[in-house]
Parts: C-alpha cells; sequence; structure tokens
C-alpha cells in the first residue's frame, strides 16, 4: 500500500497567517505518461464528512477560495492556506489515486491560536 | 447537484453482516465510479472498495474476504455488504463517488453523510 505521512499532526495559526501542511507519499504518484500527480486534498469539519479541495495535487475544486493552494510533486506535497480564516478550522488529510487500494494521510488539524 | 442518501443498520451484534445503501439524486449515474469509505479514531480513512457502473469492483486486501459492492443502476443506488463483523469495524461509513479522468479513477468529489456503526454484543 502507498502510506502517505503528514506533518504536522496539528498547528495552531493566527487568523490571517499562513498555514502550511505537509504530505510525503511512500510511493512515486506521478504518472509521467500524462505528467499529472495523482494526490488530492480534502477538509474535514465535525460532523461533516470530507470536502474535496484540491485535485492533481494543485487544482482548485469550484467554489475553493483561492487562499487554498496545493504544491508539490512526485512524492512531496504542500497544502497551503495563506490567510487563515475561522471557517478554515478543520482537519486536513491528503488521498492518493495513484493506485489502489487508495489511501489517506493521517490527517492535519488545524486550530486559530 | 448530486446528493448521496445512506440508508442502514446502525447497531450491530459480532458476527452479524453490516448492510448500507447508498441512493444518488441528481446528477449523472454512469460514468462514475462508487466507493465506501470508513472512518473511525483509530484507522483513520480507510478506503473499503468501488463499485463501477458496469458492476467491476476492487476492494481493499485487507477487507476483501468480507466485503461485497453492488450496484443497481435502475434505482441509482450501490451497497456494501460487510460480513463477520467484529469491534474493529465499528466506524463512521461513508459512501462517496469518484470522478473519472478518462478510464481512471480519480478523487472522490461527492460525498454522503455518514452512518455509524456500532458492534456490541
Amino acid at each position: 500500500d502507498i502510506v502517505l505521512t503528514q506533518s504536522p499532526d496539528s498547528l495552531a495559526v493566527s487568523l490571517g497567517e499562513r498555514a502550511t501542511i505537509n504530505c510525503k507519499s511512500s510511493h512515486n504518484v506521478l504518472y509521467t505518461s500524462n505528467n499529472k500527480n495523482y494526490l488530492g486534498w480534502y477538509q474535514q469539519k465535525p460532523g461533516q464528512p470530507p470536502k474535496l479541495l484540491i485535485s492533481w495535487a494543485s487544482t482548485r475544486e469550484s467554489g475553493v477560495p483561492d487562499r487554498f493552494s496545493g504544491s508539490g510533486s512526485v512524492t512531496d506535497f504542500t497544502l497551503t492556506i495563506s490567510s487563515l480564516q475561522a471557517e478554515d478550522v478543520a482537519v486536513y488529510y491528503c488521498q492518493q489515486y495513484y493506485a489502489t487500494p487508495r489511501t489517506f494521510g493521517q490527517g492535519t488539524k488545524v486550530e486559530v491560536k | 447537484q448530486v446528493q448521496l442518501q445512506q440508508r442502514g443498520a446502525g447497531l450491530l451484534k459480532p458476527s452479524e453482516t453490516l448492510s448500507l445503501t447508498c441512493v444518488v439524486h441528481g446528477g449523472s449515474f454512469s460514468g462514475y465510479c462508487w466507493s465506501w469509505i470508513r472512518q473511525s479514531p483509530g484507522r483513520g480513512l480507510e478506503w473499503i472498495g468501488e463499485v463501477y457502473h458496469n458492476g467491476n469492483t476492487n476492494y481493499n486486501p485487507s477487507l476483501k474476504s468480507r466485503v461485497t459492492i453492488s450496484i443497481d443502476t435502475s434505482k441509482n443506488q450501490f451497497s456494501l455488504n460487510l460480513t463477520s463483523v467484529t469491534a474493529a469495524d465499528a466506524a463512521f461509513y461513508f459512501c462517496a463517488r469518484e470522478r473519472m479522468d478518462s478510464t481512471m479513477v480519480t478523487v472522490f468529489d461527492n460525498w454522503g453523510q455518514g452512518s455509524l456503526v456500532a458492534v456490541s454484543p
């Protein structure tokens, strides 16, 4: 199985400040045939299912604020919230769809400092 | 706007079979793959398996011997059966739609609301 390891497990950021979450894959998730990274990012708030934020490592979903951005390639990826808002308090997960079984990172909890 | 509505029993005894159904409202049912995912404090988010519109399936090897996912295109729904449950199977269970890119499955772009499953003697 492809193991995704997120860091940190939790972080507290002041409102308006930057939050950075890392996701490291145990296996390459870049298909060289199409030069796409098969990695997504999700946001989960209490009592809700995960919500898709980003696909292909860096493509933001329609309606997702542009303060959310994804970057990285091959095995190392980052989700950045450029200016944390109160409504961004949540747990964030990376997920690979390069191979089955599809796997998720363990999650990173983002709180307001 | 597609909505995934989950139905099924929440309290099971050890050795019983977990059965959940996900009904898809709105949007297209074909052209997507449909998955079950569970979440528990100990295991985090765990993909259980998926079913294509044509009925083909893929399962997580860790659960493959106990899992069946089926699809009923006439009713726009798909179902999960997990046999011989134990306390380790207690979790929130989610159904989800997987977006397709050509013939490849990609992200989970729509999720059901979740079903809490408890296992107790």
